[in-house]
């Protein structure tokens, strides 16, 4: 079945360090990819999506580009800062469906 | 919009007890997710109902746990008897199309 497989955490980087944080997926047919973030104590949001092959989703300075080829949707941003920690989650949703398939979070913390 | 909301945000209760959390999906949301967010388990899906229709409900855990969703704009999900083990963040979440919006959870403790 679909799977989402994330890079285990914590992560932890100084401030205006580059953060990657890595994703990789199996799935059938052609996965719509999301990257949610969850702040302590609080549900999680959308961060940035991408619905088809080599399309980069953006926002607030983190980027994910949708690689078929190597199966993947690795979240970056150039320079994290302390507000960017919280937990990262890499997700896909199969064709025909909003249910979504989760990987496992990986926490980011940053240091002043 | 106030987008998902979920009630109550902290549950303490006995095991054995009955509990009862509940969701109000984001108008128009044909699709709602029930979660449930461990330490040891990470976040797992317990149910998904479209356009008010259970769908999947392979992630309940056991017989203690029932969900319903009555009309568009309601949801419960139900825990009788409760356990200790049942102690978690419960997340509600509701869907038009692609995206996934999630309530801000229900701490749920059972001593």
């Amino acid at each position: 079945g679909d799977s989402v497989t994330q890079m285990e955490g914590p992560v932890t980087l100084s401030e205006e360090a580059f953060l990657t944080i890595n994703c990789t997926y199996t799935a059938t047919g052609y996965p719509s990819l999301f990257w949610y973030v969850q702040y302590p104590g609080e549900g999680l949001q959308l961060l940035l999506k991408a619905t088809k092959a080599d399309d980069k989703g953006s926002n607030k300075g983190f980027e994910a580009t949708y690689r078929k080829e190597t199966t993947s949707f690795h979240l970056e941003k150039g320079s994290v800062q302390v507000s960017d920690s919280a937990v990262y989650f890499c997700a896909l949703s199969g064709s025909n469906t909003d249910k979504l398939i989760f990987g496992t979070g990986t926490r980011l913390q940053v240091f002043p | 919009d106030a987008g998902v909301i979920q009630s109550p945000r902290h549950e303490v209760t006995e095991m054995g007890q009955e509990v009862t959390l509940r969701c109000k999906p984001i108008s128009g949301h044909n699709s709602l997710f029930w979660y449930r967010q461990t330490m040891m388990r990470g976040l797992e899906l317990l149910i998904y109902f479209n356009n008010n229709v259970p769908i999947d409900d392979s992630g309940m855990p056991e017989d203690r746990f029932s969900a319903k969703m009555p009309n568009a704009s309601f949801s419960t999900l139900k825990i009788q008897p409760s356990e200790p083990r049942d102690s978690a963040v419960y997340f509600c979440a509701s869907s038009g199309g692609y995206e996934q919006y999630f309530g801000p959870g229900t701490r749920l403790t059972v001593t």
